[in-house]
């Protein structure tokens, strides 16, 4: 099994504060996703990153695959309040899309 | 285009009693999945369908789980009999198939309690 950890696991902020989730692992994936989630819903797909060292922007959240591909990070530029959710990272294991997902980093940003 | 659909939203049960969820995919998505997500984790792989036929169910305790997905759209999970260890979400996925993306699409998940 192809684990991925994800540091911090929980993470409060103020609004308009910055902030940086981690997702490590130390088997080389083909391409990972970033997915959040709320309470009471499934997780909704926020990007995938494909090639090492690539850098995707997404509005205020900027997430950065690892030049090896066994890491990467979500970066989100002056948390706003809707932003806060469980942000789990899944690596894609096999050539069917079999996901492997990490444990999440809860992260609240309160007004 | 209309989301993932699972049902029921919420089910309580006593231990040793069985239950079934029942998700319907995207239109046209020919792979479905079922996770198992325990609060605090991230959500674990219990099987996958490929149209109708089974491409990975090697975390599914297949002593007490079942799954099908018999004209390759709609899909049920069931368990007999259910532990206190089976509470959690299980949420339904699917997504187009190999040669996409492999972007997945959730529905809202069934939150199971197992008193």
């Amino acid at each position: 099994t192809q684990l991925l950890e994800q540091s911090p696991q929980f993470l409060s902020i103020q609004e308009g504060e910055n902030l940086t989730v981690y997702c490590n692992s130390s088997s080389v994936f083909s391409s990972l996703q970033w997915y959040r989630q709320e309470p009471g819903e499934g997780p909704v797909l926020l990007v995938t990153v494909v090639t090492g060292g690539e850098v995707k922007k997404l509005k205020r959240l900027t997430f950065q695959f690892g030049d090896a591909r066994k890491d990467s990070s979500l970066h989100i530029t002056a948390a706003q309040t809707g932003d806060t959710g469980l942000y789990l990272c899944a690596g894609v294991v096999d050539s069917w899309g079999k996901l492997q997902f990490g444990a999440g980093t809860q992260v609240v940003v309160t007004p | 285009e209309a989301g993932v659909a699972q049902s029921p939203r919420y089910k309580i049960i006593e231990k040793r009693q069985s239950v079934a969820f029942w998700c319907n995919p995207i239109s046209g998505h020919a792979t479905l999945y079922w996770y198992q997500q325990i609060l605090g984790q991230g959500p674990k792989l219990l099987i996958q369908f490929q149209n109708n036929g089974v491409v990975d169910d090697s975390q599914l305790p297949k002593d007490r789980f079942s799954a099908e997905r018999l004209k390759g759209v709609d899909s049920t999970l069931k368990i007999q009999p259910a532990k206190l260890e089976d509470s959690a979400v299980y949420l339904c996925a699917s997504s187009l198939g190999p040669g996409g993306n492999y972007e997945q699409y959730f529905g809202p998940g069934t939150r199971l309690t197992v008193t």
